[in-house]
């Protein structure tokens, strides 16, 4: 299966810095969705977006789709604490119903 | 608020064991879905199912088998159980049919760990 390629793997940063990440797929998407797993517990759904171009907040967090349909951008600005977790992506495409994960951005923020 | 309830969150099981994880949504969703997390690897799939008695292969359906009775609930089935399953498990569900597919809600995930 279709797997995206997310990046960094891993992020330490300083609280109060601001966060960047990005997903990349060789296929086109219709749906880019980002999700956050913290700690022993199951992924949220942060940010969901459906067109190309399309720039959605969601408190700190703000998230694109890519203008090529085949990449998607989260940023966080001034984190804090509970902002560590793993941070996933994921894409679909035209047909099926199937969404494809990236492997996580795992994010450390240093009080 | 979607809820989707994995009944187990550890279970340490015994290697050639019959494996069962249930997973329960309360949101009538049509669709679900159960992958494996490991390290480095993300989320994949390894079955899902889009209405009551479906189901469809994910990507790494080898070794497990699924159970769709109703359609709130949504069983992994481990029928021999080996350490290489030994992951934590996640199941999910959405609603929508055809193009209008939702994203998918998880569990809080069953690590399972094989002897």
């Amino acid at each position: 299966g279709q797997q995206l390629n997310q990046s960094p793997q891993s992020m330490f940063i300083q609280e109060g810095e601001d966060v960047s990440m990005n997903c990349t797929s060789s296929s086109i998407f219709n749906t880019w969705l980002w999700y956050k797993q913290d700690p022993g517990e199951g992924p949220v759904l942060l940010i969901a977006l459906y067109k190309a171009g399309e720039l959605t907040s969601n408190g700190r967090l703000t998230a694109q789709f890519g203008i090529t349909r085949k990449d998607s951008f989260l940023n966080i600005s001034a984190s804090i604490p509970s902002d560590v977790g793993i941070y996933f992506c994921a894409g679909r495409g035209n047909t099926g119903n199937q969404f494809y994960f990236g492997t996580g951005t795992s994010l450390t923020v240093i009080p | 608020d979607v809820k989707v309830t994995q009944s187990s969150r550890y279970l340490v099981k015994r290697t050639g064991e019959k494996v069962f994880l249930e997973c329960v949504q309360d949101m009538d969703h049509e669709n679900m879905f159960w992958y494996r997390q490991d390290p480095g690897l993300g989320l994949r799939l390894i079955y899902f199912s889009y209405d009551v008695k479906m189901k469809e292969k994910g990507d790494i359906p080898e070794g497990y088998s699924v159970s769709r009775e109703k359609k709130e609930r949504f069983s992994l089935i481990l029928e021999s159980a080996s350490t290489n399953q030994t992951s934590m498990y996640l199941c999910a569900s959405s609603s929508g049919v055809g193009t209008g597919y939702q994203p998918q809600h998880f569990g809080d995930g069953t690590r399972l760990s094989i002897l």
